[in-house]
């Protein structure tokens, strides 16, 4: 099946510093993949939809400023947290649907964030 | 905005019960797909139902989406250690990719 890969898996940085994650599908290209953020015991959460080549669309309430996404390419997109502090620690999750596809969507295995 | 009520939230049950999971809405969808998560991880597609009064089998779990296509439900017979996990179940609207979750139901199943 279709495979979508996070990097990293885990990462712990301090509070203030900035931290990037990918998202990558690996057998498929994706014109649109999504973000997700999810706490502890919770559901997900839509933050934003990537569209490759064009500015992501935001969710009601996510910081565009804060959660920078970029999605240069059909197979990858990214998610930078800056000037992360520890209310940003949580698990993120990208989802991505192939380009040729009508509409099932493929998980990342999902990065967890801890800022310190 | 479409919401998706998801139930029960938590579930507690003995190896060899059955329980069954619902997923409500007042939205109707074009599908209705069932996910797993284990800790730490995404979540993994299980089934996706398409058509009002569809049911789906995936060995001991069996999946039906509504007649009006703004329900669903997971019904997992002779639950084992493990099916333990977060059940979610998402909801698509015709011509978009974007997914209305539920918030998930955390099944434990005890030995």
């Amino acid at each position: 099946g279709a495979v979508v890969s996070q990097h990293p898996s885990w990462v712990i940085c301090k509070s203030g510093t900035s931290v990037k994650i990918e998202c990558r599908s690996l057998d498929f290209q994706a014109t649109t993949m999504f973000w997700y953020r999810q706490f502890p015991k919770q559901s997900l959460m839509l933050m934003a939809t990537s569209n490759e080549g064009s500015k992501a669309t935001y969710e009601q309430g996510v910081e565009k400023d804060k959660f920078l996404i970029n999605h240069a390419s059909l197979t990858l997109s990214t998610l930078t947290v800056t000037s992360a502090h520890p209310e940003d620690s949580s698990f993120y999750i990208c989802s991505a649907t192939p380009t040729d596809n009508t509409g099932e969507l493929f998980f990342g295995e999902g990065s967890r964030l801890t800022v310190l | 905005t479409q919401l998706l009520e998801q139930s029960p939230q938590f579930l507690s049950i003995q190896e060899g019960e059955n329980l069954t999971v619902y997923c409500n809405s007042s939205s109707v969808f074009s599908s209705l797909q069932w996910y797993r998560q284990e800790p730490g991880e995404g979540p993994v597609l299980l089934v996706t139902v398409v058509t009002g009064g569809e049911v789906k089998k995936l060995k001991r779990l069996t999946f039906q989406f509504g007649d009006a296509r703004k329900d669903s439900s997971l019904h997992i017979t002779a639950a084992q250690p493990g099916d333990t996990g977060l059940y979610l179940c998402a909801g698509a609207t015709a011509g978009s990719y974007q997914l209305t979750f539920g918030k998930g139901t955390k099944l434990s199943v005890i030995p």
